[in-house]
């Protein structure tokens, strides 16, 4: 079946690191999201790609969808402690379902 | 956020006893969804609707069964809770027109 894999899963930066986390799928995808959940919260959307090899920022953060599209990622240049939390990739083939990665639980460290 | 609700945010239950978890949202989309959230799964989709009395299975439906009745509402109900029904249940939905998942804050459950 789909599978979204993601990694790391956990990573622990000092404050103005740089944080990537990565996402493959098993199959080619029509689009991918981002979702960041805060500790104790809810998955909030971030961003949709759907071109093959589209990048998009956002602040300081840089998304990236592979050219096969099956693959994915985010970045965050110098991170800060509101970037805590953890990061999702979604990953959707057209049946309006997405397919969530397990996760990146980002800890950043003043 | 859209406003999407749910409810309990919290209950305890025991085996083997009926529980039904409440969705709510006032945005009139099309779309809304049933996950389950468990530690390194990330979000599992438990069953979804793409319009009143229309829904389908998610990859882990098994032991669940939902019903939608009114746009607006969206119900999860597990016929018989087991201990690996513990989990922390999210509902989220969305319009036609974008793929945009909205989620509502959660519903932390614990079955004993």
């Amino acid at each position: 079946g789909q599978q979204v894999m993601q990694i790391p899963q956990y990573q622990h930066v000092q404050e103005g690191e740089d944080f990537t986390t990565y996402c493959n799928s098993s199959t080619t995808l029509s689009n991918i999201q981002w979702y960041k959940q805060r500790p104790g919260g809810h998955p909030v959307f971030l961003i949709q790609l759907v071109k093959s090899g589209d990048v998009k920022k956002q602040k300081r953060l840089t998304f990236q969808f592979g050219e096969a599209k099956k693959n994915s990622s985010l970045h965050i240049t110098a991170t800060q402690t509101t970037d805590v939390g953890t990061y999702f990739c979604a990953g959707e083939t057209g049946a309006n379902n997405l397919f969530f990665g397990t996760g990146t639980r980002l800890t950043v460290i003043p | 956020d859209a406003g999407i609700t749910q409810s309990p945010r919290h209950k305890v239950t025991e085996t083997g006893t009926p529980v039904t978890l409440r969705c709510h949202q006032t945005e009139n989309h099309r779309y809304m969804y049933w996950y389950r959230q468990d530690p390194g799964h990330g979000l599992r989709l438990i069953h979804y609707s793409y319009g009143v009395k229309d829904t389908d299975k998610g990859e882990v439906s098994d032991g669940y069964s939902v019903s939608r009745s009114k746009t607006e509402d969206f119900l999860l109900t597990l016929e018989s809770a087991t201990s690996s029904q513990t989990s922390v249940y999210f509902c989220a939905s969305r319009g036609g027109d974008s793929a945009t998942q909205y989620f509502g804050p959660g519903t932390r459950l614990l079955v004993l």
